[in-house]
């Protein structure tokens, strides 16, 4: 079972940034936090990963609460394109193996 | 780079019948994971992979299904005989190190 919790849907208006959380709290010291998304009809895509330090790559920031038990994911400016299903990771199980929940989906609206 | 490759996109199949589903990896990528999506839900781990040997098939019900990866490059996931439960999107995915998995488009299967 997955051993994140989300909530379960989010809107977001169009150029606004988009702060989905995530709760981990079982996730040890040298695990990593992963976050993919799926749009409709193709498959999770990855979008950032982290440890303890915040993140940032092109397409989001990541931070990772001190305790490391939560995290948020932010997409900056989100697009309609942003529209998709997000899914929050951690930790991963043994054999690197991803264990997806329900995730959280993001609705983004002109 | 060229991405996950996966085919066909779409098969509807009779229950009690045979199919099977195809995935190349990224160039360079030793794991390969097949995962089985159900409508609403997230993507299930049925295999993975590593090179052409196994590293956990604990989620793939034996009785009907199976997977190869004879040249540690290519895969086949097959199922035999469909049920209609199997109606899902097959996943394929694949990493280099074993972290950060690129995933395919997906096969979708629709047994009636």
């Amino acid at each position: 079972d997955a051993k994140t919790t989300q909530p379960p849907s989010m809107d977001c208006a169009e150029g606004r940034a988009a702060n989905l959380p995530c709760n981990h709290s079982t996730i040890s010291g040298n695990e990593y936090v992963y976050w993919y998304r799926q749009i409709h009809s193709q498959g999770p895509q990855y979008i950032i990963h982290g440890l303890k330090n915040n993140e940032t790559n092109e397409m989001a920031s990541l931070i990772i609460t001190e305790d490391r038990k939560s995290s948020t994911l932010i997409l900056p400016h989100a697009t309609l394109r942003d529209t998709a299903v997000y899914y929050c990771i951690g930790p991963m199980e043994y054999g690197n193996k991803l264990v997806f929940g329900a995730g959280t989906i993001l609705r983004v609206k002109s | 780079e060229a991405g996950v490759a996966q085919s066909p996109r779409y098969k509807i199949i009779e229950k009690r019948q045979s199919v099977a589903f195809w995935c190349n990896p990224i160039s360079g990528h030793a794991t390969l994971y097949w995962y089985q999506q159900i409508l609403g839900q997230g993507p299930k781990l049925l295999i993975q992979f590593q090179n052409n040997g196994v590293v956990d098939d604990s989620q793939l019900p034996k009785d009907r299904f199976s997977a190869e990866r004879l040249k540690g490059v290519d895969s086949t996931l097959k199922i035999q005989p469909a049920k209609l439960e199997d109606s899902a999107v097959y996943l394929c995915a694949s990493s280099f190190s074993g972290s950060t998995q690129y995933f395919g488009p997906g096969t979708r299967l629709t047994v009636l």
